[in-house]
């Protein structure tokens, strides 16, 4: 059984630019969850996709965007980066939405925006 | 809005000792979550809190949840430095995997 992954692991932007998050859920887990995890802070949730629709976003703008493709995969897309940007962005995934199930995360992918 | 406060935010303490992380939340729900951070890692599952009085342990760590008073409680038994670590509570309001943290215990064990 294999983990949760992500890609890549550390990226640099600058200001105005656009980025690709990838990540793979665990298999069998058709729930993915993104967060942004600030220094020194709690993860905070962006939102969630669940068979390829958005099922929850937390307050966030739209220029933080997602995909879920069929093999349960997932993209989160952030254009217009700012500097408060700068964060360690953990996808989670889980097998289904509602239920009592651990959510599972990747590495993260450490995002620095100059 | 759901809060979700940990205390204290940072816990240094000697080996061998016993020591309390507390997890209070401002709404209804029954579900919470342990989670342990390693520095530049990600998040581990420690435990998962699915009802009132729910309590389990694992190793020196033992978690319990009280829903009445909202409050979770992570406790550590004759601390070991290999405990050192960040650790986050999580409540999930919605039954639907949308977890809230805290702000994470910074938990440092000397020798």
């Amino acid at each position: 059984e294999t983990g949760v992954t992500q890609s890549p692991t550390h990226l640099i932007k600058t200001r105005g630019q656009q980025v690709t998050l990838r990540c793979s859920s665990q298999s069998g887990h058709n729930t993915v969850s993104w967060y942004q995890q600030a220094l020194g802070q709690g993860p905070q949730f962006i939102f969630q996709y669940y068979r390829e629709e958005e099922n929850g976003r937390g307050n966030f703008p739209p220029r933080f965007s997602g995909l879920q493709f069929p093999n349960y995969s997932s993209e989160l897309n952030v254009n217009a980066l700012e500097l408060d940007d700068s964060a360690l962005y953990l996808c989670a995934s889980s097998p289904r939405v509602r239920g009592t199930d651990t959510q599972y995360f990747g590495p993260g992918t450490r995002l620095t925006v100059l | 809005e759901l809060k979700v406060e940990q205390n204290p935010l940072f816990l240094s303490m000697q080996e061998g000792k016993n020591y309390t992380i507390y997890c209070n939340y401002s709404t209804t729900s029954d579900r919470l979550y342990w989670y342990r951070q390693d520095p530049g890692k990600s998040l581990e599952s420690l435990f998962v809190l699915l009802s009132n009085g729910a309590v389990k342990q694992e190793g020196r760590l033992m978690a319990s949840l009280d829903t009445k008073a909202r409050l979770s409680t992570l406790h550590i038994t004759a601390a070991v430095h290999d405990l050192s670590a960040t650790y986050f509570c999580a409540v999930d309001e919605t039954s639907g995997s949308r977890l809230t943290f805290g702000e994470g215990t910074q938990l440092t064990v000397n020798p």
